[in-house]
């Protein structure tokens, strides 16, 4: 594909429901990582992966989300038990490399509404 | 922590007029600086990459510079148009090198 895609676009999740977010990187990128960016802020990290494994996931707010990426190429972002803090656009982004010498290039976002 | 910040936080110019965003980051220790635009409900789009060892790049009507040992970087706009009205954001790595951290955006106006 041209671009990063993400999907659902948006998502309205009642208080306590398991959601799954999924976000296709750009075919042959082999870092892909995770923000969330809440309404007048700028993104904040959430998790990066290098192909298959995930090396950094300190930005996970708590042990509700969770990400995965079997097979170093989509990746799915799941939250446990939503809650109405957990409000929020969740945006995917990949690069070619590893590391951060490389340009993100970033999904439109799954916007997530929990109600 | 790493802490980026952005002033100012809105801007209104008349269409023609050169305008400067500013960007600033506590940690000086940082791979590269990246601007980004985001348009409202979308995401974003990477403007100007920064290696650390680079003093600034530029592209079109842009131009961005970065003063590692200050902290601090620009983007320039010249000759402003309608069509740059959107948020400008401005991230730096994260000590790890493994994720950006972004500033809170500047959100620009550009009227005709």
């Amino acid at each position: 594909g041209a671009g990063v895609s993400q999907s659902p676009r948006y998502k309205v999740a009642k208080r306590g429901q398991d959601v799954a977010l999924r976000c296709d990187p750009i075919s042959g990128h082999v870092s892909l990582f995770w923000y969330q960016q809440a309404l007048g802020q700028g993104p904040e990290f959430l998790t990066y992966f290098q192909n298959e494994a995930q090396l950094d996931k300190s930005g996970l707010p708590s042990d509700r989300f969770f990400a995965e990426r079997p097979e170093g190429s989509v990746s799915t972002l799941k939250i446990q038990r939503t809650q109405q803090e957990d409000s929020a656009v969740y945006l995917c982004a990949s690069s070619q490399e590893g590391g951060l010498s490389y340009e993100q290039y970033f999904g439109p976002g799954t916007r997530l509404t929990v109600t | 922590k790493q802490e980026v910040t952005q002033i100012p936080a809105a801007l209104s110019v008349p269409e023609g007029e050169n305008l400067v965003l500013n960007c600033s980051f506590t940690d000086s220790a940082i791979y590269n600086l990246q601007w980004f635009r985001q348009d409202p409900g979308k995401g974003l789009t990477s403007l100007l990459l920064i290696q650390s060892s680079q003093r600034e790049q530029t592209s079109g009507r842009l131009n961005a510079s970065l003063d590692k040992s200050s902290g601090r970087s620009t983007l320039y706009i010249a000759a402003s148009q309608p069509g740059d009205s959107a948020t400008y954001l401005c991230a730096v790595t994260n000590q790890a090198g493994t994720a950006l951290i972004f500033g809170k955006g500047t959100t620009l106006s550009v009227s005709s």
